[in-house]
C-alpha cells in the first residue's frame, strides 16, 4: 500500500480483555517496529522485525505483550489480560532496509487503545 | 536505558518569528531525526542527520548533529500557523538502527 496502515484505529477493551492490533507495512519493506506512545509523552520502543525474524523484543514491557510477523510482512501486537496501564496509542513503522542515508522509517497513524 | 533530554517543553510563539529547540543525550547517537506529530497521527520525519557536524536543511527548517554525537538541534525559520503540532527528536544508538530513542517532544504554538 501506499503507507503503513493499523488497524483498529480505536479499540476500547475491558480489564483483562486480550486485544489484537493489525499492522500493514509498505509493500516490500523489510523492517517493522512496534511503538507505545502514553499520552504526552514520545513514543516508546517495543520490538523490532527484520521479515518475519523478531530480532529485538527488549521494549516489551511483559510477558503480556506478544508480536508476531508470520510471513514477514503483516504484523499483529497482541495484549493479554490488558490492564489500565496499557492504555496508549501503539504505532507501527516500516523500513525498507537497514538503517542509513534515504532508509526512512515511516509510521503508520496508530491504533487507540482504551482500557476501562 | 538511554533517554534523551529536549528542551523547551513547549513553545508558544508569533507567527513569523524563529523558533529553536534541541536535544541532547548521555550517550553517543549514531543517527539523529527531527519528527513532526500532528494531532491523530503518527510522527512524520522532517530532517534526518547522519553524520557528526552534518547540517542539513528543508525549506525553513534546519538541522544539525553536533560534534560530540551527543545533541542536535533543530530551528524553523519564519514561523506559520501550520507549524503547530509535537516535535520530536529521535536517534539511532547502534549500528544494527533496530531501536529508535525518542525525547519527550517540544509542543509548538503559533498566534497569528
Amino acid at each position: 500500500g501506499a503507507g503503513v496502515s493499523q488497524s483498529p484505529r480505536y479499540k476500547v477493551a475491558k480489564r483483562g480483555q486480550d486485544v489484537a492490533l493489525r499492522c500493514d507495512p509498505i509493500s516490500g519493506h523489510v523492517s517493522l517496529f512496534w511503538y507505545q506512545q502514553a499520552l504526552g509523552q514520545g513514543p516508546e520502543f517495543l520490538t523490532y522485525f527484520q521479515n518475519e525474524a523478531q530480532l529485538d523484543k527488549s521494549g516489551l514491557p511483559s510477558d503480556r505483550f506478544f508480536a508476531e510477523r508470520p510471513e514477514g510482512s503483516v504484523s499483529t501486537l497482541k495484549i493479554q489480560r490488558t490492564q489500565q496501564e496499557d492504555s496508549a496509542v501503539y504505532l507501527c513503522a516500516s523500513r525498507q532496509g537497514r538503517v542509513g542515508y534515504g532508509n526512512t522509517i515511516y509510521f503508520g497513524e496508530g491504533s487507540w487503545l482504551t482500557v476501562v | 536505558g538511554q533517554q534523551l533530554n529536549q528542551s523547551p517543553q513547549s513553545m508558544f510563539i508569533q507567527e513569523g518569528e524563529d523558533v529553536s529547540m534541541n536535544c541532547t543525550s548521555s550517550s553517543i547517537f549514531n543517527t539523529w531525526l527531527w519528527y513532526k506529530q500532528d494531532p491523530g497521527e503518527g510522527p512524520v520525519l522532517l530532517i534526518a542527520l547522519y553524520k557528526a557536524g552534518e547540517l542539513t536543511s528543508n525549506g525553513r527548517l534546519t538541522a544539525q548533529f553536533g560534534i560530540t554525537r551527543k545533541d542536535s538541534f533543530l530551528n524553523i525559520s519564519a514561523s506559520i500557523p501550520s507549524d503547530v503540532g509535537i516535535y520530536f527528536c529521535a536517534g539511532h544508538v547502534n549500528q544494527a538502527g533496530t531501536a529508535l530513542i525518542f525525547g519527550k517532544g517540544t509542543t509548538l504554538s503559533v498566534s497569528s
